[in-house]
């Protein structure tokens, strides 16, 4: 069955960078989109971007263009989710979803808590 | 962008009782519409995507309709454990975007 395993939790001092991991088990890794989802604490689901792997493409939402990269490396399933610059309210659970164009996010991971604090 | 938005951002109903969330885009994304369900303290689920497809393994108690702009989630029959937020997403393009969420609460 399709897994989507993230690396754990991290602490990161205000300017700092963060990337988050997100291994693929089950499935055609390169077919799929792995979108990038963050939660921060007692707030909605914020969409951040996806790539879909075998086109190499990632796109962004606006409000974390220039700050955040997501990558994938096909060779070892593994999505990454790089976000630079980091500030206090960069402080949330980052998750990690496959979908394709027709069904959007139907696995999940099971999200990595980035804690920004000095 | 388009954006999307939810209503009500809360509701408390009875056990039993129908509910009906709605969501509507700033702009037509014609039936590119996905429903999720987060309880507390757990990962999100989809529900519904193409705005009325059941994803495999929900209850036929929810349903979902619309197209365009207009879109509404329905619980024929709430249960105590549909006590979650629930999240309307747009799928249309390459950038997704959610609805603010509607938390529903059991009176």
């Amino acid at each position: 069955q399709v897994q989507l395993v993230q690396s754990g939790a991290e602490v990161k001092k205000p300017g700092s960078s963060v990337k988050v991991s997100c291994k693929a088990s089950g499935g055609t890794f390169s077919s799929y989109a792995i979108s990038w989802v963050r939660q921060a604490p007692g707030q909605g689901l914020e969409w951040m971007g996806r790539i879909i792997p075998i086109l190499g493409i990632a796109n962004y939402a606006q409000k974390f263009q220039g700050r955040v990269t997501i990558t994938a490396d096909k060779s070892t399933s593994t999505a990454y989710m790089e976000l630079s610059s980091l500030r206090s309210e960069d402080t949330a659970v980052y998750y990690c979803a496959r979908g394709t164009q027709l069904v959007p996010s139907s696995y999940w991971g099971q999200g990595t808590l980035v804690t920004v604090s000095s | 962008d388009i954006q999307m938005t939810q209503s009500p951002s809360s509701l408390s109903a009875s056990v039993g009782d129908r509910v009906t969330i709605t969501c509507r885009a700033s702009q037509g994304i014609s039936n590119y519409l996905a429903w999720y369900q987060q309880k507390p303290g757990k990962v999100p689920k989809l529900l519904i995507y193409a705005a009325s497809t059941l994803q495999s393994g929900v209850p036929s108690r929810f349903s979902g309709s619309g197209s365009g702009t207009d879109f509404t989630l329905t619980i024929s029959s709430l249960q105590p454990e549909d006590v979650a937020t629930y999240y309307c997403q747009k799928y249309n393009s390459a950038l997704l975007t959610f609805g603010g969420g509607t938390k529903v609460e059991i009176k």
